[in-house]
């Protein structure tokens, strides 16, 4: 089945600088890879998709690439801000009614 | 959008005792609905899976008597912890797929904190 793995675990970065979390996937069959935020106690929301026809996906702050020769796809946010400090976790999916399968999470931490 | 009603969002219970966690889409039939656990600072690990109508496919290490789900409805999913115990102890969620077979999004539910006494 398919294995996501995602690193860094924790990241903290000052306030104004860019944060990058990367995740790397197993099967290649997999053709969706969304990002998803979560505060504590709180369901997972989710922040910016992408599609394996897709390469790159830009919404204001938040980016994400996907290169699919090489089975990996990353998050990037630009001038990060205190509220977007959360965990922030990636996931792959083959179809619409398979689950995600989930990284183990990135605890972001952005110090004003 | 799609909106997952979960109920109860927080529940204490005795130890032995079991607990229903509900799960109902508003606005849309949701063909396959997903449970997931997540332990504190842990990722989210699918338990099982639920196709209206049908028996639900368990993960593996997940105990079907344990954790009872109902799919009965394509707009109502229940998980059941039976007999449960302190380990039992973690945050629940569902996430429902709207359309079988196309990549629509999932849609989670608000979670279910459990905590056993």
């Amino acid at each position: 089945g398919e294995n996501v793995e995602q690193h860094p675990s924790t990241l903290s970065v000052q306030e104004g600088d860019s944060a990058v979390i990367k995740c790397t996937y197993s099967d290649s069959a997999s053709n969706y890879f969304p990002w998803y935020k979560q505060e504590l106690g709180k369901r997972p929301q989710l922040i910016i998709d992408i599609r394996s026809n897709v390469g790159e996906k830009k919404d204001q702050r938040i980016a994400v690439t996907l290169n699919k020769t090489a089975k990996h796809f990353s998050l990037h946010i630009t001038e990060t801000q205190p509220e977007d400090s959360a965990v922030y976790f990636c996931a792959a999916d083959l179809s619409g009614n398979t689950p995600l399968v989930f990284g183990k999470g990135t605890r972001l931490s952005v110090i004003a | 959008g799609a909106v997952v009603s979960q109920h109860p969002s927080w529940v204490i219970c005795k130890s032995g005792t079991s607990v229903k966690i509900e799960c109902r889409s508003l606005d849309f039939q949701a063909t396959t609905m997903f449970w997931y656990r997540q332990f504190p600072k842990q990722s989210l690990m699918l338990m099982a899976t639920s196709n209206e109508g049908s028996k639900a496919t368990y993960e593996q290490g997940v105990e079907k008597d344990k954790f009872l789900i109902n799919h009965a409805s394509l707009t109502l999913s229940t998980l059941t912890v039976t007999s449960a115990h302190p380990e039992d102890s973690s945050f629940y969620i569902c996430s429902a797929s709207e359309k079988a077979g196309v990549i629509s999004g999932y849609t989670f539910g608000s979670g279910t904190r459990l905590t056993v006494v």
